[in-house]
């Protein structure tokens, strides 16, 4: 059973624009959850993160917001650029091990 | 700093055959692991490692052994390679799985392709 999913395989914004990417978790003792880019041919680097206790984390153009009751988070790129298409991975970490989900592909059209 | 680095890049095997994917970093993390990512799937967790000497399985270990013997280096040694372990090879490395954060810091990856 995935305990992180993200249900959006691929997502294509126009540059300038929002890009919202989904992320939901099953397992309430997830205590921080992270998002990862990945570039082809490349391993994915560190984007973000967020603590289960807090709601909004942001840095720079990067927000990622936490609804705990629902169990979901999303992850907001405003104004998107082409450099940010890539795939993202969110995952979920329970005393310092990290579930991932499939991850998002976004293409960010000029 | 080089980070954390991984040998071969690419790698094809026929059916039964042994090898190793080498996984070094220069950090001195204390924590490393190794995932393996199919196609259209998420990165899932084979073996890890909190510190020289100690190592556990994760959420696919079958096929695969590991060891931490130093700090820097965490070797994955498939022992009878099958067409199922067709994927790419993620290693990871950091500080330490007591930060709840945990941030990892991963290698290129090696493609694996099992014939």
């Amino acid at each position: 059973d995935q305990q992180v999913k993200q249900n959006s395989p691929s997502l294509s914004v126009q540059e300038g624009r929002i890009s919202i990417l989904n992320c939901d978790y099953t397992n309430s003792m997830f205590d921080y959850f992270l998002w990862y880019k990945k570039y082809p041919a490349e391993g994915p680097t560190f984007l973000i993160s967020i603590s289960s206790i807090k709601d909004k984390n942001e840095d720079g153009r990067f927000t990622v917001f936490l609804n705990k009751s629902a169990k979901h988070l999303s992850l907001h790129i405003v104004p998107s650029q082409p450099g940010d298409s890539a795939v993202y991975f969110c995952a979920a970490s329970e005393a310092g091990k990290s579930t991932f989900g499939d991850g998002t592909t976004l293409t960010v059209k000029p | 700093n080089a980070g954390v680095t991984q040998t071969p890049k690419f790698q094809v095997l026929k059916t039964g055959q042994s090898m190793t994917l080498q996984c070094a970093q220069d950090m001195n993390h204390e924590y490393m692991s190794w995932y393996r990512q199919d196609p259209g799937m998420g990165l899932r967790l084979i073996h890890y490692s909190v510190g020289a000497g100690i190592t556990d399985q994760g959420e696919v270990p079958n096929g695969y052994n590991v060891s931490r013997s130093t700090t820097e280096d965490f070797p994955l040694r498939l022992l009878s390679a099958a067409p199922s372990q067709t994927s790419v090879y993620f290693c990871a490395s950091s500080y330490g799985i007591n930060l709840a954060k945990n941030i990892q810091y991963f290698g290129a990856g090696t493609r694996l392709s099992v014939l």
